[in-house]
């Protein structure tokens, strides 16, 4: 069982907030990634990090920041929480070297701006 | 990081064997096959990988073609519990692997 964990499962904020999604794994991996899914449609990769100190923005464009201070631990932040922002974040982490890196995924934080 | 199509959707029955077809043209010769499934309102969760031939675990079998350009999963004598989207995925070992998930075949298992 992956030990990938999220905070919080749900979270219902007004417009112009800051808002920070937790993440952690204690399966010592090194990379971990950050995706947005709606309802219904597909994963996007919005950030990703190889490692401590190392963040990389995704496929899909996000006003969200992301840090890696430590290896376990990759935060997701929104200065400004807004409508469009509404959807489900899902943390993921895998080792380096596995071939593909098979991604363990957290239970996902589901967020309403209103 | 090679593009894939499959079903948006199907529907079975329970104790039916299902088999989701992914085609993957452009597949590149270090490139791995990979299945995810994901159940609603959680994350995705890794089924199934190979290279060629059959994989099998204890969770399903994955038959890839002697061209590699397609691969189908396996599902035999689904339940209920299986009713999900199922996620075919392709890349190689090349550095950093980002995932490109699609939006996969959402399977339907009725009684």
């Amino acid at each position: 069982e992956a030990d990938i964990y999220q905070t919080p499962r749900y979270l219902v904020i007004g417009t112009g907030k800051k808002i920070t999604l937790e993440c952690s794994q204690t399966m010592g991996h090194d990379k971990m990634y950050w995706y947005q899914q709606d309802p219904g449609m597909e994963l996007h990769l919005i950030h990703y990090s190889y490692g401590v100190n190392s963040t990389e923005k995704g496929d899909l464009s996000s006003e969200s920041t992301v840090s890696r201070i430590r290896t376990e631990h990759f935060p997701l932040t929104l200065e400004s929480a807004r409508p469009s922002h509404t959807s489900q974040y899902l943390c993921a982490s895998s080792e380096s070297d596995q071939v593909l890196n098979e991604q363990f995924f957290g239970p996902g934080t589901r967020l309403t701006v209103l | 990081l090679a593009k894939t199509t499959q079903p948006i959707s199907m529907d079975s029955y329970e104790g039916q064997e299902v088999n989701i077809t992914c085609s993957h043209n452009n597949i590149a010769t270090n490139d791995y096959i990979t299945w995810y499934q994901q159940f609603p309102s959680q994350g995705p969760r890794f089924i199934i990988q190979g290279y060629k031939t059959k994989v099998t675990n204890e969770v399903a079998s994955l038959f890839i073609p002697a061209d590699r350009k397609s691969s189908t999963l396996s599902l035999p004598r689904v339940s209920l519990s299986d009713t999900a989207v199922y996620y075919c995925l392709v890349g190689g070992n090349t550095g950093f692997q980002k995932l490109v998930f699609g939006t996969g075949t959402r399977l339907l298992v009725s009684p």
